[in-house]
């Protein structure tokens, strides 16, 4: 069965810094690979979707990274802004069954701070 | 603009009833999830339907039912059988592939009174 995990749990930063948030799972057999992100009392909004058979998506500050032979992905924040605070997750969709339901980490809660 | 749907934002039950969470999309999307989220947890699958007129229980499926009578929407009743249902409440979408993501509703927070 496959499992997600996020470190760390919770990041606080000030305004401005470089930000690695790491997701790592257990079973390599995937489809794809995405990162989301959830303010306080909201649902959650696509960030990027990584497939199996890329290495990396950018958006804007953002920057995400997969090596599925490690079972690791990093999502990259340059320069970060107070409005980036909010909780970041991954989910990660496995190959096999027919059914394409995938695996969420509990996330990452980040706080910028002026 | 094409989304998700979710209604109402807040939802107040009490002891004993039963409540509908409701969950239209218009992205034509095939697939449509119910999950639950709660404080210091991860997401909680409660039911998914891939198709029209099929759906299938999740992880946490006892004390919720679900229908899925058209492709734009999958309504979830919490049933006086849950016994601990004051949760945030997502709704998602997928096209049928999977080399696609999933796309979330905003949520309905139910509260027991």
């Amino acid at each position: 069965k496959q499992e997600v995990t996020q470190i760390p749990a919770a990041l606080s930063v000030p305004e401005g810094e470089n930000l690695v948030l790491n997701c790592s799972f257990t079973d390599s057999a995937i489809y794809n690979l995405q990162w989301f992100r959830q303010d306080p009392g909201k649902g959650l909004t696509s960030l990027l979707l990584i497939q199996s058979s890329q290495r990396e998506q950018t958006s804007g500050r953002l920057n995400a990274s997969l090596d599925k032979s490690s079972g690791r992905s990093t999502l990259y924040i340059a320069a970060s802004q107070p409005g980036d605070s909010a909780t970041y997750l991954c989910a990660v969709m496995n190959t096999g069954g027919g059914s394409y339901i995938p695996t969420f980490g509990r996330g990452t809660s980040l706080i910028v701070h002026p | 603009d094409g989304g998700i749907t979710q209604s109402p934002k807040y939802l107040f039950r009490k002891e004993g009833q039963n409540v509908t969470l409701s969950c239209e999309q218009n992205l034509n999307h095939d697939a449509m999830y119910w999950y639950r989220q709660d404080p210091g947890q991860g997401l909680r699958l409660i039911y998914y339907s891939q198709i029209v007129n099929d759906f299938q229980k999740g992880d946490i499926a006892e004390g919720y039912s679900v229908s899925r009578e058209k492709k734009e929407s999958f309504p979830l009743t919490v049933t006086s059988a849950q016994k601990n249902p004051t949760a945030f409440y997502l709704c998602a979408t997928q096209p049928r592939a999977e080399n696609y993501g999933y796309t979330f509703g905003s949520g309905t927070r139910l509260t027991v009174v």
